[in-house]
């Protein structure tokens, strides 16, 4: 079983829509989790971050967290052509490591 | 939001070579940094933890001769790429961690592209 999963996509949303991004872990120790965005080329740029169990909301992103799961998500609302970018979940392990699923691909249609 | 820089920002050598990447915060003291690498189209891979005043850790599989990183401020971490070669090429990126933030939180620098000939 891998640390983090997330499923890699593409995918694929209209313009407007909402964007929803998973992510399960198997540290039940992890205390702390971060969604990054990488634009292809480019390096991780942090977005969220998530502490204790339910929902987060920052602007257009929210993120939701089930510790007893271990499930993370993130919402985009309103998912714009610019959010097109590859979605890292990263939970932090021991010595305030992160351990990086291998993300979730992303592409908002006009 | 933090702000991490790296230099060079991209760099080309002959194999063989040594190559010095420099990460550096600049709005904050980063008493840990940390460094990946990253291949095309796979995630991060987590090198080694860098802590201002002592040694790297490395993690399993690592180099520790070949990828020699110096931790010499709170502010500054090196990574030096020794004898590389052309499978060392990838994308190298530093990410420091700023105890002042709520979650601990990692801001990363944008990377270095490293190509050995």
């Amino acid at each position: 079983q891998k640390e983090v999963e997330q499923n890699s996509g593409p995918l694929s949303v209209p313009e407007g829509a909402i964007a929803s991004l998973n992510c399960t872990y198997s540290d039940r120790g992890s205390q702390s989790f971060f969604w990054y965005r990488q634009y292809s080329g480019k390096s991780p740029e942090l977005i969220m971050s998530i502490y204790s169990n339910g929902d987060k909301e920052d602007g257009r992103f929210t993120a939701q967290l089930n510790k007893a799961s271990q499930y993370v998500s993130l919402l985009i609302r309103d998912s714009q052509p610019s959010d097109s970018a590859t979605y890292l979940c990263a939970p932090t392990g021991g010595g305030n490591k992160l351990t990086f699923g291998t993300g979730t691909q992303l592409k908002v249609e006009l | 939001g933090a702000v991490v820089s790296q230099h060079p920002s991209w760099v080309i050598c002959k194999s063989g070579t040594s190559v010095k990447i420099e990460c550096r915060s600049l709005d904050f003291q980063a008493t840990t940094m940390f460094w990946y690498r990253q291949f095309p189209k796979q995630s991060l891979m987590l090198m080694a933890t860098s802590n201002e005043g002592s040694k790297a850790t490395y993690e399993q599989g690592v180099e520790k001769d070949k990828f020699l990183i110096n931790h010499a401020s709170l502010t500054l971490s090196t990574l030096t790429v020794t004898s590389a070669h052309p499978e060392d090429s990838s994308f190298y990126i530093c990410s420091a961690r700023d105890p002042a933030t709520t979650y601990n939180e990692q801001f990363f620098g944008p990377g270095t592209r490293l190509t050995v000939l």
